[in-house]
């Protein structure tokens, strides 16, 4: 199975600041990379797809990077309705794996 | 609108057995793989299985196989995940998500609100 690891598993920022969570698959997964928005109580909502398209109707705040092992999330400018975990998760191959999530925080 | 609709949920006793529905509307169900996927309290989210759109492939997680089934009735637009031999560890929200029309693993763009499965005696 690929394994997905996710850093920081929490954080945080001030609204307007810039977040950064990065995600790296244990082996090679070209750019099949998922980026998801869970808020508490919530389904998860795909926000990336293919490493960096964004989903239809996705602020363009968000955007994703990477390809290979090594994938980045970023969010531009932060803000209050971005406080969610957010979760990378591979599609190279099954099992589908996602990572352990990073917990975004308002400061 | 796509909607995702589960339900089934439940406490049962370890050993015991829960057959989990979604029920899908707004997309033609019919066309794409489907797929369950659960979270464990606090916990980070698991793939569980997938089903093709005529149900002739399906693939599991190791730690269900021999376990749970999925299967689907197109003239529903129903998907079911039947878990038999319940554990403490399967303990989660489970979740059903529409897959891709043409792979068995891709994103999940949509997904149900989840239903609640607890096992313990």
């Amino acid at each position: 199975d690929i394994q997905m690891t996710q850093s920081p598993s929490s954080l945080s920022a001030s609204v307007g600041d810039r977040v950064t969570i990065t995600c790296q698959a244990s082996e090679g997964i070209g750019k099949y990379l998922n980026w998801y928005q869970q808020k508490p109580g919530r389904a998860p909502k795909l926000l990336i797809y293919d490493a960096s398209n964004l989903e239809i109707g996705v602020p363009a705040r968000f955007s994703g990077s990477g390809s290979g092992t090594h994938f980045t999330f970023t969010i531009s400018s932060l803000q209050p309705e971005d406080i969610a975990t957010y979760f990378c998760q591979q599609y190279y191959n099954l099992p589908l794996t996602f990572g352990g999530g990073t917990k975004v925080e308002i400061k | 609108e796509v909607h995702l609709v589960e339900s089934g949920g439940g406490l049962v006793q370890p050993g015991g057995s829960l057959r989990l529905s979604c029920v899908a509307s707004g997309f033609t169900f019919s066309n794409y793989w489907m797929h369950w996927v659960r979270q464990s309290p606090g916990k980070g989210l698991e793939w569980v299985a997938n089903i093709n759109q005529d149900g002739s492939e399906t693939y599991f997680e190791d730690s269900v196989k021999g376990r749970f089934t999925i299967s689907r009735d197109n003239a529903k637009k129903s998907l079911y995940l039947q878990m038999n031999s319940l554990r403490a560890e399967d303990t989660a929200v489970y979740y059903c998500a529409r897959g891709e029309d043409v792979a068995a693993a891709s994103d999940l763009d949509y997904w149900g609100q989840g239903t609640l499965v607890t096992v313990s005696s």
